[in-house]
């Protein structure tokens, strides 16, 4: 277990449709990332967010969005959902907003029917 | 930006055989240099990481090495074994932007 909590494991929602994902970090972590990784393919990072704060931004949607909470959690809204957006979606953590550990969390899968 | 690339996307080994996988990076200036595994559906975990003071680090049957003038680094595996099966990932830090990883590579150990 790296400490990193998601929820919920799965999802299965239709075309069109809004959905929130959600990203505990490991206790003293104040970076949270997000990646999407589809089938068969790599890590694309998709955002990353340092003590509340975006400070890195990757291939994201613009009908995908982030935050951090004070509370350091974070959430990934992903709206308009089309098939392609089927994938399992990663929640790292590490401690300072660069070089260091990231560790990740057990993932969500979505699937867009 | 950052570029990583790693080879080669598939391997297959015998098992007790050794595995090597590599990746170069662009930007001179990164100095970390993790590895993470992930088995079938599982999340990618590190087991091994190397910064750039220091050219080999050895974790008993991993080790990375690193040369920093030719920009590459590489994982080996020796006596390899079936639950070394998985997906390796390479990834880079370079300066203030988060890890760029490598597309990864699909290790398959035959017993």
């Amino acid at each position: 277990d790296s400490g990193v909590t998601q929820t919920p494991k799965h999802l299965i929602t239709a075309t069109g449709q809004r959905v929130t994902l959600r990203c505990s970090p490991r206790s003293g972590d104040l970076s949270v990332y997000w990646y999407q990784q589809s089938l068969d393919q790599g890590l694309q990072f998709l955002i990353q967010y340092y003590n509340g704060e975006e400070r890195a931004k990757g291939n994201i949607l613009e009908r995908f969005s982030a935050q951090q909470f004070p509370d350091l959690h974070s959430e990934l809204n992903l709206s308009s959902l089309e098939l392609g957006d089927s994938a399992l979606y990663f929640c790292a953590s590490s401690v300072s907003g660069g070089e260091g550990i990231q560790y990740f969390g057990a993932g969500t899968r979505l699937s867009v029917l | 930006g950052e570029n990583v690339e790693q080879h080669p996307s598939t391997l297959s080994v015998q098992e007790g055989d050794s595995a090597v996988i590599k990746c170069t990076y662009s930007d001179s200036a990164s100095n970390y240099f993790p590895w993470y595994k992930q088995e079938l559906g599982k999340r990618p975990q590190l087991i091994i990481d190397i910064r750039s003071n220091v050219g080999e680090k050895k974790d008993q049957r991993i080790a990375v090495t690193l040369n920093k003038t030719a920009k590459h680094f590489s994982l080996h595996i020796t006596e390899t074994q079936p639950e070394d099966s998985a997906v390796y990932f390479c990834a880079v830090f370079s300066g203030n932007t988060p890890l760029v990883f490598g597309k990864g590579t699909r290790l398959s150990v035959i017993a």
